[in-house]
């Protein structure tokens, strides 16, 4: 069946620092990809998404690339900020499903200045 | 604000009892989803329905149902409560909940609190 694994946390990073947040995917068909984000007592936000292989979807700073190769889609952000410390949740969606959503277990990242 | 309205915010209810959660989705939007997150179980799929009928199952206690009804929001309900029950109820709806439609997206209200005491 359909899953997502992603990177365990928690990750500290000082201010500034280079982030990255592995996430694999395994589906039967061509899934969406997403990246959500949780804040400190919120729900979850659509960070990015991407529809298919080698789309990249960016925001606020974060990207990520569908990988179909490696069945891959890896959060990056080049220079984090405390305002980014969030849990991150990378998630597929598969049309040969109804499109009912997998949830990874969730990334906490702490951002110390 | 993702459009997706929760009520209640918090709810503290004491075993045994019953509570109710409501959701109504983003104007338009078909599909509604119930998911539970907690400490220990992260975030945990329930269920969806799509335009009222029940379109797929998750991890949903024999004790939890759900219902959608024809104005499209949605209840969550909770009986027979244990402390264990104590967790973030989100709700989440998108456009479609169809077959073969790629990137659909779901959006989250910001949850129900519910303490179980």
């Amino acid at each position: 069946g359909d899953s997502v694994t992603q990177m365990e946390g928690p990750v500290t990073l000082s201010e500034e620092a280079f982030l990255t947040i592995n996430c694999t995917y395994t589906a039967t068909g061509y899934p969406s990809l997403f990246w959500y984000v949780q804040y400190p007592g919120e729900g979850l936000q659509l960070l990015l998404k991407a529809t298919k292989a080698d789309d990249k979807g960016s925001n606020k700073g974060f990207e990520a690339t569908y990988r179909k190769e490696t069945t891959s889609f890896h959060l990056e952000k080049g220079s984090v900020q405390v305002s980014d410390s969030a849990v991150y949740f990378c998630a597929l969606s598969d049309p040969n499903t109804g499109n009912q959503f997998y949830f990874g277990t969730g990334t906490s990242l702490t951002v110390i200045p | 604000d993702s459009g997706v309205t929760q009520t209640p915010k918090h709810l503290i209810t004491a075993t045994g009892q019953r509570v109710t959660l409501r959701c109504s989705p983003r104007s338009g939007d078909l599909s509604v989803y119930w998911y539970q997150q907690s400490l220990d179980q992260g975030l945990q799929f329930l269920i969806q329905y799509y335009n009222g009928e029940e379109r797929a199952k998750g991890n949903i206690l024999e004790r939890f149902s759900a219902q959608q009804f024809p104005d499209l929001h949605s209840e969550l309900n909770l009986s027979s409560l244990e402390l264990g029950d104590s967790a973030l109820y989100f709700c989440a709806s998108s456009v479609e909940g169809g077959q073969g439609i790629s990137g659909n997206t779901i959006y989250f209200g910001e949850g129900s609190w519910l303490t179980v005491v």
